[in-house]
């Protein structure tokens, strides 16, 4: 499996922009968790998503950001419009819901939001 | 939520031993991980220890769990340049959501 792919790899925008993040989470895993790190803030979970479901968004910062998983393979973290503050490595991630099973992360995405 | 707790920084020596502490509140868990994210990279998976156990060693790598005090540290022997990268300990909670701490960042000086 070549396992999480996250694109783009790294995404320069404007202030105001409408940036869409991508995710193709590892087959046959069943959540999928979309992560923000910063220097500041270190890593926060943003929201997860078992069996395609949102469960927990409650890390969401603002109604500019949302994200949906049309189907197992596939997920978009959306911003708009986007914000110099919302310059940050965005990482997807996914495991299978059995216990103990690890979860597997993307190489992330770097967003400049000048 | 759970609140899982590292010390930021830690600088060694090429050769000596690296030991990364990381405290946790919620004892519900039946694995807890370590996590090394390299420079520009995402996090990988280093290594896991299942709750009933009280150590694993897994080459340069030995886990230490005290479950009592919930207390998980990493040590890492004869550590290397390369072993330069920040360090997370995550745990299970509920719902599959995973719980990170901080991120230790560890600097090798040669």
């Amino acid at each position: 499996d070549a396992g999480v792919i996250q694109s783009p790899r790294h995404e320069v925008t404007e202030m105001g922009q409408e940036v869409t993040l991508r995710c193709k989470p590892i087959s046959g895993h069943n959540s999928l968790f979309w992560y923000r790190q910063t220097m500041m803030r270190g890593l926060e979970l943003l929201i997860y998503f078992n069996n395609n479901v949102p469960i927990d968004d409650s890390g969401m910062p603002e109604d500019r950001f949302s994200a949906k998983m049309p189907n197992a393979s596939f997920s978009t973290l959306k911003i708009q419009p986007s914000e110099p503050r919302d310059s940050a490595v965005y990482f997807c991630a996914s495991r299978t819901g059995s216990l103990g099973e690890k979860l597997f992360f993307g190489s992330g995405t770097q967003l400049s939001v000048l | 939520g759970e609140d899982v707790e590292q010390s930021l920084f830690l600088s060694v020596r090429e050769g000596d031993s690296s030991v990364i502490n990381c405290t946790y509140t919620d004892s519900s868990s039946t694995y807890l991980y370590w996590y090394k994210q390299e420079p520009g990279a995402g996090l990988q998976l280093l290594t896991y220890i299942f709750s009933n156990m009280d150590m694993k060693q897994d080459q340069r790598l030995t886990v230490l769990l005290n479950k009592k005090d919930k207390h998980l540290s990493l040590r890492i022997a004869d550590t290397q340049t390369g072993d330069s990268a920040i360090y997370f300990c995550a745990k299970p909670g509920t719902g599959n959501q995973f719980y990170f701490g901080t991120g230790t960042s560890l600097t090798v000086i040669p």
